[in-house]
């Protein structure tokens, strides 16, 4: 059973541009959360999204949005990149009191 | 929302035992998870306990949890060198919900 994968592993943006980043989950989970950890950091919640709908949302802006889709696949989808979004981006998935992580996605801002 | 505090670093000889240490401030969080994460690597879930017990024991993981302290530890026995990486302690109000995370504890063990 293949685990919360994530695509890209490595991805470099300029300043201003655009990014998605995708998330499969756990086969069972309908449930995936989106964490920003920064270097040295914990990871932050960013949303979480259940039933193709947006359940919690953490402290970040409108230029971060996501979707689910029917098989429970996620997108994280950043606007308007700024140098401090720089950081590895991870999707989780849950079933019932446990969430696992994938190996997440690094995103450079230059 | 929730403050998750550890300790940053914490270093220990092979085949002894590590304890890492977390407060918290939220006395409403369910449950209480240990992560470990390796470099460059996601984060790999340990172990959890949900808030009404005091302790939870899984092989060489040992979790103790002082509700009334909000203090939460992870004794790992007889620590071994591919122990040594990142754990965090978070906190989750509900099922299936947010976790706040702490900054991380780095386990470095030495041979």
């Amino acid at each position: 059973d293949a685990g919360v994968t994530q695509s890209p592993t490595h991805l470099i943006k300029t300043r201003g541009q655009q990014v998605t980043l995708r998330c499969s989950p756990k086969s069972g989970h309908d449930t995936v959360s989106w964490y920003q950890q920064a270097l040295g950091q914990g990871p932050q919640f960013i949303f979480q999204y259940y039933e193709e709908e947006e359940r919690q949302r953490g402290n970040f802006p409108d230029r971060f949005s996501g979707h689910q889709y029917p098989n429970y696949s996620s997108e994280l989808n950043v606007n308007a990149l700024l140098l401090g979004d720089s950081a590895l981006y991870l999707c989780a998935s849950s079933l019932i009191n446990e969430q696992f992580f994938g190996p997440g996605t690094r995103l450079t801002v230059l | 929302g929730e403050d998750v505090e550890q300790s940053l670093f914490l270093s220990v000889r092979e085949g002894d035992s590590s304890v890492i240490n977390c407060t918290y401030t939220d006395s409403s969080s369910t449950y209480l998870y240990w992560y470990k994460q390796e470099p460059g690597a996601g984060l790999q879930l340990l172990t959890y306990i949900f808030s009404n017990m005091d302790m939870k024991q899984d092989q060489r993981l040992t979790v103790l949890l002082n509700k009334k302290d909000k203090h939460l530890s992870l004794r790992i026995a007889d620590t071994q060198t591919g122990d040594s990486a990142i754990y965090f302690c978070a906190g989750g109000g509900s099922t299936l919900g947010r976790l706040y995370f702490g900054r991380g504890t780095q386990l470095t063990v030495w041979p």
